[in-house]
């Protein structure tokens, strides 16, 4: 069974940083893609990053570019999101998913139960 | 970037109605479109990848269609549990866009 459990969310003052992770279980987690995923309260869905299978290839929602990393420990079975200089529009929950676990349409098939941010002085 | 437009933004219905959810694509996306379902305080779960294919376990009164650049969700027959918020979204280039949601109400 596959299962994902994020951790790392809390209160972070606007230009703090913050590591989320994301332990997955149930797949072979060193070759398939996973993304991170937000929503602000209230709001809707955003894609915020992506990694592919064997870590080959990295993309972000231009909102994030050049302050968010993704990476993954495949020793850990852990993806990560190393959040930098964080803003108030950072607040959201995040979710991490496994995308194209089980189709190459690469859709989200398998979410985390999602950890919060928020970013506040 | 592809622009994902989803209507309504809310509807309401009856337990056992047929509803039907749209949604555009700014672009071609051959067919690179899912949807989930979100229940209040719960993470988004699949129903519908490649436009038309149920993921496993899904019930079968939910269905897709495509034409072109436009997608639906039909649910045949509203349960108690289908009355949540729905997202289309397009995997065929990043960023991922999604559609800005649609709450299906009592």
């Amino acid at each position: 069974e596959v299962q994902l459990l994020e951790s790392g969310g809390g209160l972070v003052q606007p230009g703090g940083s913050l590591r989320l992770a994301c332990e997955v279980s149930g797949f072979t987690f060193s070759t398939d893609a996973m993304s991170w995923v937000r929503q602000a309260p209230g709001k809707g869905l955003e894609w915020v990053s992506f990694i592919g299978g064997r870590g080959d290839g990295t993309y972000y929602a231009d909102s994030v570019k050049g302050r968010f990393t993704i990476f993954r420990d495949i020793s850990k079975n852990t993806l990560y999101l190393q959040m930098n200089s964080l803003r108030a529009e950072d607040t959201a929950i995040y979710y991490c998913a496994t995308t194209g676990y089980t189709t190459t349409w690469y859709p989200f098939d398998y979410w985390g139960q999602g950890t919060v941010v928020t970013v506040s002085a | 970037d592809i622009q994902m437009t989803q209507s309504p933004s809310s509807l309401s219905a009856s337990a056992g109605d047929r509803v039907t959810i749209t949604c555009r694509a700014s672009h071609n996306i051959n067919n690179y479109l899912n949807w989930y379902r979100q229940k209040p305080g719960k993470a988004p779960e699949l129903l519908i990848y490649a436009s038309s294919t149920l993921q496993s376990g899904v019930p079968s009164r939910f269905s897709g269609s495509a034409s072109g650049t436009d997608f639906a969700l039909t649910i045949s027959s509203l349960q108690p549990e289908d009355f949540a918020t729905y997202y289309c979204h397009q995997s065929f280039d990043t960023p991922y866009t999604f559609g800005q949601g649609t709450k299906v109400e009592i």
